[in-house]
């Protein structure tokens, strides 16, 4: 089976605009989780969408947001970028989203300039 | 509400040296613990999980992590260090229930030099 996949790999972006990073789960994986890596934070949780619903958040403003597709395909945009979002942003996919493995992506290192 | 300590930001061993990497955990339930390995500019991987059952767990590349539930503690160990080993290592938390659906909580990681 192929791995999880995300795109793109790399993106530089100004202070003040949005970015929207995919990503595609394991097939047959209905939930997917989103994190964001950070040298002094640490990976931190985001959300986790399953079945298109978000039924997990995390201690995120409201600039950050997601959405799962009928594929299970699964997108997070970021409004309004500041300096702090640069981070890698992690999504990970596992069946159903109850205490299985996770498995992760390559990541997305987003720069903001 | 869950949390995961990692004793130690770094760790240093000489090739073939036992690795030691320490994790305690806190979770008011009974847990699920992970270990996950990161290389540079790469995402995680999973060397071992501790669902219910034996409480010695083995992993890939030789690793292995014992739960202890009275010490609240999953320590990584591996007998002997290999150069490969050397990585960002990572232990997580995920708990049962609603609002921990899809959520790992992780440490602060452990980043592992392995020295000839």
């Amino acid at each position: 089976k192929a791995g999880v996949t995300q795109t793109p790999r790399y993106l530089i972006k100004t202070r003040g605009q949005q970015v929207t990073l995919s990503c595609s789960p394991i097939s047959g994986h209905r939930s997917v989780s989103w994190y964001q890596q950070t040298p002094g934070q640490g990976l931190q949780f985001l959300f986790e969408y399953f079945s298109e619903t978000q039924r997990n958040k995390g201690n995120f403003p409201g600039r950050f947001s997601g959405r799962q597709f009928s594929n299970s395909r699964s997108e997070m945009n970021v409004s309004t970028l500041e300096l702090g979002d640069s981070a890698l942003y992690l999504c990970a996919s596992s069946p159903a989203g109850l205490r299985e493995t996770q498995y992760f992506g390559p990541g997305t290192r987003l720069l903001v300039l | 509400a869950q949390s995961v300590t990692q004793l130690g930001s770094h760790v240093s061993v000489s090739e073939g040296a036992l690795v030691l990497l320490r994790c305690n955990y806190s979770s008011s339930v009974p847990p699920y613990l992970f270990w996950y390995v990161q290389y540079p500019n790469q995402g995680l991987q999973l060397l071992l999980k501790y669902t219910t059952g034996a409480t010695l767990v083995k992993g890939i590349n030789g690793f292995e992590a014992e739960f202890k539930k009275s010490e609240t503690s999953f320590h990584l160990t591996k007998p002997s260090a290999h150069m490969s080993d050397a990585a960002e290592y990572f232990c997580a938390v995920s708990n049962a229930g609603g609002t921990s659906y899809g959520k790992l909580t992780f440490g602060q990681g452990t980043i592992l030099t392995v020295h000839p």
